[in-house]
């Protein structure tokens, strides 16, 4: 079983649109985390949500809105899509206190 | 801003250990040394952790030295799925991961 699942795997929209990306782990962590990873690699934090209360808030356009409808599920909502969302989002989650976390395969997003 | 310094790329031969040195000279007491990896086109994998004492798992080990300066993360016998991008991450345990630009290792066969 997948532990860290998410849908789409890939993601193909024009600029202007509102897209979800979904996440759910099977773990029973009460942590959840959404990162994105441009086109440089670079790999960066936007979300954390605790038993579904959002504990970091990273400086992210207005337009990414997460939601956590329980534990093992944090979604991504974003907004009149732009040119540079165009990037790789994972998910990840842990137990808050403990070290590891554990990504998701990603979902590569392209914004034409 | 991450706050170590990684080689950009490194390469090793199979079978061999594979060493990769991370300098993390700003580190404080309370922040542990993390390592992740990142195989091409996946999500990141954590790898080890460790505040100052040497550690070991089923994937590495992890050598820090004595004024936790710098560490060195061993893949002891190196296989051609090592071939990875190897993050160093120093975190106080619960705070956001930062992820730097990591060392590409490349195992050659």
């Amino acid at each position: 079983d997948t532990a860290v699942s998410q849908t789409p795997k890939y993601l193909v929209t024009q600029m202007g649109n509102d897209k979800s990306i979904k996440c759910e782990q099977n773990l029973g962590h009460d942590t959840m985390y959404w990162y994105k990873q441009d086109s440089k690699k670079f790999l960066k934090i936007m979300f954390s949500y605790n038993n579904k209360e959002l504990i970091i808030n990273e400086t992210v356009p207005n337009r990414f809105s997460p939601k956590s409808p329980d534990k093992a599920h944090l979604n991504l909502h974003i907004n009149s899509l732009e040119l540079g969302d165009s990037a790789v989002y994972f998910c990840a989650s842990s137990f808050r206190g403990r070290y590891e976390q554990y990504f998701g395969p990603g979902t590569r997003l392209t914004v034409t | 801003d991450a706050k170590t310094t990684q080689p950009p790329s490194m390469d090793c031969a199979e079978g061999r250990a594979a060493n990769l040195p991370c300098n993390h000279s700003t580190i404080s007491g309370n922040e542990y040394v993390y390592w992740y990896r990142q195989i091409h086109s996946q999500g990141p994998q954590y790898i080890i952790h460790g505040l100052k004492n040497n550690e070991t798992n089923e994937m590495a080990s992890l050598i820090i030295t004595e004024d936790r300066k710098s560490s060195t993360l061993i893949l002891p016998h190196a296989t051609l799925r090592d071939t990875a991008v190897y993050y160093c991450i120093v975190r106080v345990r619960d705070d956001k991961i930062i992820f730097g630009k990591g060392t590409r290792l490349h195992i050659l066969p």
